[in-house]
């Protein structure tokens, strides 16, 4: 089945830029999900990237897929505490997401 | 805009209480999803339904049932609670191919005693 791992904990000073790594299974996905969860809340897509691109840049947020590896990353320029939070990488299959089990992002001033 | 709205949003239980959370979306999305989350292990799929009248198992059905009531309702169901199934619940509805965005309730956070 699908899996998608990613390591739990980040911490990074504010000012910095931040990596946050995954790795999935499914060679099929179509679209991998970066979510933002703050605390108390649901998720929210912070952004997406098709399966047959290797970068996308939406402002502070960087994403970049290895289609080989099989890993997806997130950088975020500037971190800014408001960036504190958890973030889930999540690839698609038929209707269905897989998320990984989220990194909790802590920006230390 | 209300997007995806779940109650309730917290809920004590005792063992072997039943219980039912419900989510609306007005976003006439086709499909709907409910969610469980715990600490270290993401978000696993309990139940979905890709259409109205439709639904299915997902990664960690056991002990849920649920219920697609019309295209905006999706509820699930806990006819006997246990302690394993203290969680954080969410309800998400998906947008379609195009984007493949799912987008969440708040979340109902329920503890069995």
């Amino acid at each position: 089945g699908e899996d998608v791992e990613q390591s739990l904990f980040l911490s990074v000073r504010e000012g910095d830029s931040s990596v946050i790594n995954c790795t999935y299974t499914d060679s099929s996905s179509t679209y991998l999900y970066w979510y933002k969860q703050e605390p108390g809340a649901g998720l929210q897509l912070l952004t997406y990237i098709f399966s047959n691109m290797d970068m996308k840049q939406d402002q502070r947020l960087t994403v970049l897929l290895n289609k080989k590896d099989k890993h997806l990353s997130l950088r975020i320029a500037d971190t800014q505490t408001g960036d504190s939070a958890i973030y889930f990488c999540a690839e698609s299959s038929a209707r269905q997401l897989t998320f990984g089990s989220g990194t909790q992002l802590t920006v230390l001033p | 805009n209300a997007g995806v709205t779940q109650t309730p949003k917290f809920q004590v239980l005792k063992t072997g209480q039943s219980m039912t959370l419900q989510c609306a979306q007005d976003m006439n999305h086709n499909s709907m999803y409910w969610y469980r989350q715990d600490p270290g292990m993401g978000l696993r799929l309990i139940y979905y339904s890709a259409s109205e009248g439709t639904t299915d198992k997902g990664e960690v059905p056991n002990g849920y049932n649920v219920s697609r009531l019309n295209k905006r309702e999706f509820s699930l169901r806990l006819e006997s609670a246990a302690p394993s199934q203290t969680s954080v619940y969410f309800c998400a509805s998906y947008s379609g191919a195009n984007t493949g965005e799912l987008f969440f309730g708040e979340g109902s956070r329920l503890t069995v005693l």
